[in-house]
């Protein structure tokens, strides 16, 4: 769906660098979800939150991968000392509330780590 | 933890034919809703279909419908007319339905659908 908007489309970064992901969601909507697709393989769940709450973060990597989605502005998804194995592509997703049967995705950000 | 399971990496189809997408899931809950989507190339994920659990009428979209077998726990996709556009890659998806969760959805790994003309 057009109206969540992630960016950069695609993003390359150096071993060791910080990726730092962009997910603006639908309007009106206030949870947002975060999702890793490694090559070959279908999404996989990373972190669910609400403006300025993280509601279940049990996908993301105890490690160098941190969220937020502040009062004002878009969610941020950061990896920090990227290595070869964080290349994937992240989706976002989101919602009007909690109880909403439908989520709508964003076009996703392809990272590439070289 | 729930879990969603595609038996079948590859299928493929002849253009105007119907196709079956496989998928099974196991969770305990009764309250749940499932989905299919669809991923192009461009891999924007595009809602297909959607079913909710307490619902027995299998839902249906125009040349898409679904097989809802609750007690088996298997949800699979019919694609009536196959048409060149249909090619993709499909996702099968659960979403509980208890509201901690928010809409988070658990997918499969996915059937990649060839359409020859």
């Amino acid at each position: 769906n057009a109206g969540v908007m992630q960016n950069p489309r695609h993003l390359v970064r150096r071993r060791g660098q910080e990726a730092r992901l962009r997910c603006s969601p639908m309007k009106g909507h206030s949870h947002v979800y975060w999702y890793r697709q490694l090559p070959e393989e279908g999404l996989k769940f990373m972190v669910y939150l609400q403006k300025e709450n993280i509601i279940d973060e049990s996908g993301m990597p105890k490690e160098r991968f941190s969220a937020e989605f502040p009062k004002e502005g878009p969610s941020i998804l950061r990896i920090q000392q990227v290595v070869r194995g964080d290349s994937a592509a992240y989706f976002c997703a989101s919602s009007p509330n909690g109880g909403s049967t439908e989520a709508f995705f964003g076009q996703g950000t392809r990272l590439t780590v070289v | 933890a729930q879990t969603v399971t595609q038996s079948q990496p590859e299928m493929s189809v002849q253009e105007a034919e119907t196709v079956t997408l496989s998928c099974t899931y196991d969770t305990s809950e009764s309250d749940y809703y499932l989905f299919w989507y669809k991923q192009p190339p461009s891999r924007q994920m595009i809602l297909v279909i959607r079913q909710e659990a307490y619902k027995q009428q299998n839902a249906t979209e125009n040349r898409f419908s679904v097989n809802f077998q609750k007690a088996a726990k298997s949800f699979s996709l019919k694609i009536s007319d196959s048409q060149l556009g249909d090619a993709a890659m499909y996702f099968c998806a659960y979403r509980s339905g208890r509201r901690s969760s928010g809409s988070r959805l658990t997918f499969g790994e996915g059937t990649q659908l060839t359409v020859n003309p």
